[in-house]
Formats: C-alpha cells, sequence, structure tokens
C-alpha cells in the first residue's frame, strides 16, 4: 500500500527567507508525485506534478520540488518565500491504475509566514 | 471551464438526517473521487468511479453512498448522518487517458453534524 510521510506539522519562515518543506512516500514501483495547496477554506490547487524524466521540477509560484529514488523523497522548495504562500501544504502519492490516479495524501504542513 | 462545481458549500446536518453532496465537472474527465479531510489527517477516499455506472470504495466508504449515472456527476449520499461526518468533503476529477493526470478539485462542502 502506498503511503506519504509529511514529517513537519508546521513551519515558519520569515518572508524572504527560502524554504524546504519534506515529503517521504512509501509505494513499490515508480510513484507518481504531486504537490498541492490549500489556502484556507479553499480547494486544493496543484503546485507541481512529477511522473518521469528529470527529477528536479518545477512548478507554479516559483515552487520546485526533487525527486529522489535513493531517499523516496519528494521535497518541496523555493528560493524566497512571499506572505501569500501562507497555506497548508499537502504532498500525495498515485498510481495509474484501472482505478485512475487514486491520491494517498500526506496530513499536510502548514506554513506560517511572518513579515 | 467551471472544473469541478461542488454544492452546496455548507450545510449543518441533524443527527440521523441524510443529504447529497452534488459535484459536477465540465472537463469530460471518466475518472471521479470524494474525499473527506478532517484536521490534520490529510484527505481519505471515500469512494471513486472509473465512468459511468462503475463505483467503487475508496479507505473510509462506511456511511456513504455513490452513484454516476452520467460522467459529468457524481453525488455523494449520506443515509443517517452521524457527528462522526463532521467534516470538508472534496470532490475531484481526473483523466490519465486524456493527459489530466492530476486530479482537479472543487471548492468543497464544509458539513457540520450536530
Amino acid at each position: 500500500a502506498q503511503s506519504v510521510t509529511q514529517p513537519d506539522i508546521h513551519i515558519t519562515v520569515s518572508e524572504g527567507a527560502s524554504l524546504e518543506l519534506r515529503c517521504n512516500y512509501s509505494y513499490g514501483a515508480t510513484p507518481y508525485l504531486f504537490w498541492y495547496v490549500q489556502s484556507p477554506g479553499q480547494g486544493l490547487q496543484l503546485l507541481l506534478k512529477y511522473f518521469s524524466g528529470d527529477t528536479l521540477v518545477q512548478g507554479i509560484k516559483g515552487f520546485e520540488a526533487e525527486f529522489k529514488r535513493s531517499q523516496s523523497s519528494f521535497n518541496l522548495r523555493k528560493p524566497s518565500v512571499h506572505w501569500s504562500d501562507a497555506a497548508e501544504y499537502f504532498c500525495a502519492v498515485g498510481a495509474l491504475t484501472g482505478g485512475g490516479n487514486k491520491l494517498t495524501f500526506g496530513t499536510g504542513t502548514q506554513l506560517k509566514v511572518e513579515l | 471551464n467551471a472544473g469541478v462545481t461542488q454544492t452546496p458549500k455548507f450545510r449543518i446536518l441533524k443527527i440521523g438526517q441524510s443529504m447529497t453532496l452534488q459535484c459536477t465537472q465540465d472537463m469530460n474527465h471518466n475518472y471521479m473521487y470524494w474525499y473527506r479531510q478532517d484536521p490534520g489527517m490529510g484527505l481519505k477516499l471515500i469512494y471513486y468511479s472509473v465512468g459511468a455506472g462503475i463505483t467503487d470504495k475508496g479507505e473510509v466508504p462506511n456511511g456513504y453512498n455513490v452513484s454516476r449515472s452520467t460522467t459529468e456527476d457524481f453525488p455523494l449520499r449520506l443515509e443517517l448522518a452521524a457527528p462522526s461526518q463532521t467534516s470538508v468533503y472534496f470532490c475531484a476529477s481526473s483523466d490519465p487517458g486524456q493527459g489530466d493526470t492530476e486530479a482537479f478539485f472543487g471548492q468543497g462542502t464544509r458539513l457540520t453534524v450536530v
């Protein structure tokens, strides 16, 4: 069974500082990996995704993530955080099967940005 | 395109009441999903559908039912509401065959059972 661990429940960074959100996954084959962001009272918006190829993927809003198979990780990074990045971030792993792409989510990391 | 639309946005139910959460998508996606989100728990899959007339259970299906009579619509039914069903519910769709491998989410329905 696939699983996702986001070890940091809350993270606080200063505006302009760099950010790294951790994500570790468990899956028996090559995973499909996603990062979503959720603002308060909103749905989930896709930041970026990885299926294959270049292990460093670029997403929207200046985010990037690196797939490291040896560490079963898919950490999200941003060089300089903006106050508007305050939100909850979810890592998810999926598998393309007969059931489409059922996603397993981590428990999320709440990001607070100090001005 | 509207994407995935959920109604209602908010609802308060009394214990034992029933209701249907509506979900419709206009992307012609074959795959649709219902998740529930509880604080600190991430999202859990309730039911999913791979096409009209085909549904299957996810991780937490107890207390819920679904149907899929058309490609566009995937309603979620709560028959006897219980306080444990207080949650935020998200509908999503995807279609890897069309290149949409990621799930597109609706804005959610916040349900409180009292």
